[in-house]
């Protein structure tokens, strides 16, 4: 199993949508949450970090949930500039101070005119 | 003022040779990283340096050296480049290597011909 599962997508949605993208996570020591944007041929960029009490960023909502080892990410009201790679971060430790990043394969996101 | 810079943005060669990839960063960040991306878009870890000492070591061919001569700049030198070293390599840093937000350089994209 990965460690960070994402659908792969591509989600095609049209302006003004509601999209949902959705990740799992295996190692349950996991203890901090992200998600990244990543343009096609950039660098990824950190587009927030995802809290245990859910938290929104304009029209951007991101949910953790525990239990189930699961993180989403919602985006109201899409817009053409939405359209991007999303990648699922999980923040896994390894021991001592030394965490590392494991990011997710990342979402297609490609919002439609 | 660009905080993660890395040179060269692109890299073609013939395999065998040996290249090497720079990258600096000017936020008095105390950890720094290589990823390799590869062409379905996967980021993998390949090394952690903080404040100069090797932290992260992943599954990687020794091919692949990192160099850390201060914390602001990490280096990664590839000897005998095969086919399947081709991707695009991303430099990042962080305030430490707790986990929390990594900032990208730009990318070497490297072709193995």
């Amino acid at each position: 199993r990965k460690e960070v599962e994402q659908d792969p997508g591509p989600f095609n949605v049209p302006e003004g949508a509601t999209v949902a993208f959705n990740c799992t996570y295996s190692n349950s020591a996991s203890q901090s949450f992200f998600w990244y944007r990543q343009d096609c041929r950039k660098e990824p960029k950190l587009l927030m970090s995802v809290y245990s009490s859910g938290n929104e960023d304009g029209r951007f909502t991101a949910q953790l949930n525990r239990a189930s080892q699961y993180i989403s990410l919602l985006i109201r009201d899409s817009k053409l500039s939405d359209s991007a790679t999303y990648l699922c971060v999980v923040n896994t430790p390894r021991g001592g101070a030394t965490n590392k990043l494991i990011f997710g394969t990342g979402t297609l996101l490609a919002v439609q005119p | 003022d660009t905080a993660v810079s890395q040179t060269p943005k692109y890299l073609v060669t013939q395999m065998g040779n040996d290249k090497s990839i720079k990258c600096e960063q000017n936020l008095g960040h105390d950890t720094m990283y290589w990823y390799k991306q590869d062409s379905k878009k996967f980021l993998k870890i390949m090394f952690s340096y903080n404040n100069k000492e090797l932290i992260i070591n992943e599954t990687v061919p020794n091919r692949f050296s990192p160099k850390s001569p201060d914390k602001a700049h990490l280096n990664l030198h590839i000897n005998s480049l095969e086919l399947g070293d081709s991707a695009v390599y991303f430099c990042a840093s962080s305030q430490d290597g707790s986990g929390g937000e990594q900032y990208f350089g730009p990318g070497t994209r490297l072709t193995v011909t």
